[in-house]
């Protein structure tokens, strides 16, 4: 059983421009979580989806962020107009239900 | 809201030796989950363990075994005959049963473990 697929890897953007970041979750699970981590700092929770809905999006700034999770296909996080403070880690969980597995997780370098 | 605190940002252990790392936490609920997450220099977030809130008994995993004092609301990990591969940051995470048990983590800052051969 794979588990959860993150991609890109590593992602470099100049400020004001989109970002796109993917997660496909363990097979069986229904439950995706997105999380940041700055440097230095633990994880924060984001946002919680399940197929087609969000469930809790209290972590999510409410500007230029976006999250989805479609019936067919990965969860994306979108950032639109990028600024130099979302540099960071960004981290996919997904569960089927109590406990979660993590994704390598994306680096974000907005330059 | 919940918060969850580690009060030792670095520790250090020699090799073979035993390590207990610190976490307490705060909240309000009686039914909840705790878990030790371990970040190694690859920065994957490694699951160590697990414990139920409503379980009285520590949980325990190989090397691995944690103290659960639910009165005190505390949840330390000890790591016994340490390794090399121990070496990471090591992350205490709260989560609510509320829901389903499907809410979102709450983690600690961390603690920084380093091994010494």
């Amino acid at each position: 059983n794979a588990g959860v697929m993150q991609n890109p890897r590593h992602l470099v953007r100049r400020r004001g421009q989109e970002a796109r970041l993917r997660c496909s979750p363990m097979k069986g699970h229904s439950h995706v979580y997105w999380y940041r981590q700055l440097p230095e700092e633990g994880l924060k929770f984001m946002v919680y989806l399940q197929k087609e809905n969000i469930i809790d999006e209290s972590g999510m700034p409410k500007e230029r962020f976006s999250a989805e999770f479609p019936k067919e296909g990965p969860s994306i996080l979108r950032i639109q107009q990028v600024v130099r403070g979302d540099s960071a880690a960004y981290f996919c969980a997904s569960s089927p239900l109590e406990t979660q597995y993590f994704g390598p997780g994306t680096r974000l370098l907005v330059l | 809201a919940q918060t969850v605190t580690q009060s030792q940002p670095e520790m250090s252990v020699q090799e073979a030796e035993t390590v207990t790392l610190s976490c307490t936490y705060d909240t309000s609920e009686s039914d909840y989950y705790l878990f030790w997450y371990k970040q190694p220099p690859s920065r994957q977030m490694i699951l160590v363990i697990r414990q139920e809130a409503y379980k009285q008994q520590n949980a325990t995993e190989n090397r691995f075994s944690v103290n659960f004092q639910k009165a005190a609301k505390s949840f330390s990990l000890k790591i016994s005959d340490s390794q090399l591969g121990d070496a990471a940051m090591y992350f205490c995470a709260y989560r609510s049963a509320a829901g389903g048990g499907a809410d979102g983590l709450t983690f600690g800052k961390g603690t920084h473990l380093i091994i010494q051969p």
